[in-house]
């Protein structure tokens, strides 16, 4: 299994707080990603790193932010939590863009905001 | 852009048969992968199966398979033989090649398969 660690693996907080998922890889592979996974919508990609301190937005980044300043850890951070940002959050990583291999994903954060 | 349907939010299907689930997609994108990710309870997410766009013959993964239909935008699983342990929420997945994204993965909504015993 591709060495990817989520921290927390869940966390309940409160309305208005700042909150930051880590996302540590042992592969030194360049792509990592951050998705979220709500019922009826798979998984939507937020954020991406495409290599130390370069990162992009997805799909449904508003309201989010990350960084990268190792190959190795990709942080997520929810600057004021809100209640829509409930999810469960998955980290997933891959090689390299000329790779023909899927990501690799994360065992998830459960995050509650209440 | 991308999109990716999963048109069955829930299925089941007695142990030892088969069932099928569907997904289509929509891109303008020639060179493409296509996946099925398999989620238990246990909220991991597992590659069941994966196939090139460019290659006319369908993936096959023991039990699994696909029939792949580019001219429509088809890419459906086959489950055979169907086991306890494939009850979990599958996901159909497109991911595009090249520019700084890397391997773009964009997911359908899923299917949540229970197999009945």
């Amino acid at each position: 299994d591709a060495g990817i660690t989520q921290s927390p693996r869940h966390k309940v907080t409160e309305t208005g707080t700042p909150v930051t998922l880590r996302c540590h890889q042992t592969e030194n592979h360049r792509y990592m990603y951050w998705y979220r996974q709500d019922p009826g919508h798979g998984l939507r990609l937020i954020h991406y790193s495409y290599g130390v301190k370069d990162t992009d937005k997805g799909e449904v980044s508003d309201g989010y932010s990350v960084s990268r300043s190792k190959t190795e850890d990709f942080l997520l951070t929810l600057e004021s939590a809100t209640s829509s940002q409930t999810s469960v959050y998955f980290c997933a990583i891959s090689e390299n863009r000329d790779s023909n291999q899927p990501q690799h994903f994360g065992d998830g954060t459960r995050l509650s905001i209440l | 852009a991308q999109t990716v349907t999963q048109s069955q939010p829930e299925m089941s299907v007695q142990e030892a048969e088969t069932v099928t689930l569907s997904c289509t997609y929509d891109t303008s994108e020639s060179n493409y992968y296509l996946f099925w990710y398999k989620q238990p309870p246990s909220r991991q997410m597992i590659l069941v199966i994966r196939q090139e766009a460019y290659k006319q013959q369908n993936a096959t993964e023991n039990r699994f398979s696909v029939n792949f239909q580019k001219a429509a935008k088809s890419f459906s699983l086959k489950i055979s033989d169907s086991q306890l342990g494939d009850t979990a929420m599958y996901f159909c997945a497109f991911m595009r090649q090249g520019d700084n994204a890397g391997n773009m993965l964009t997911f359908g909504g899923g299917t949540r398969l229970m197999v009945k015993p």
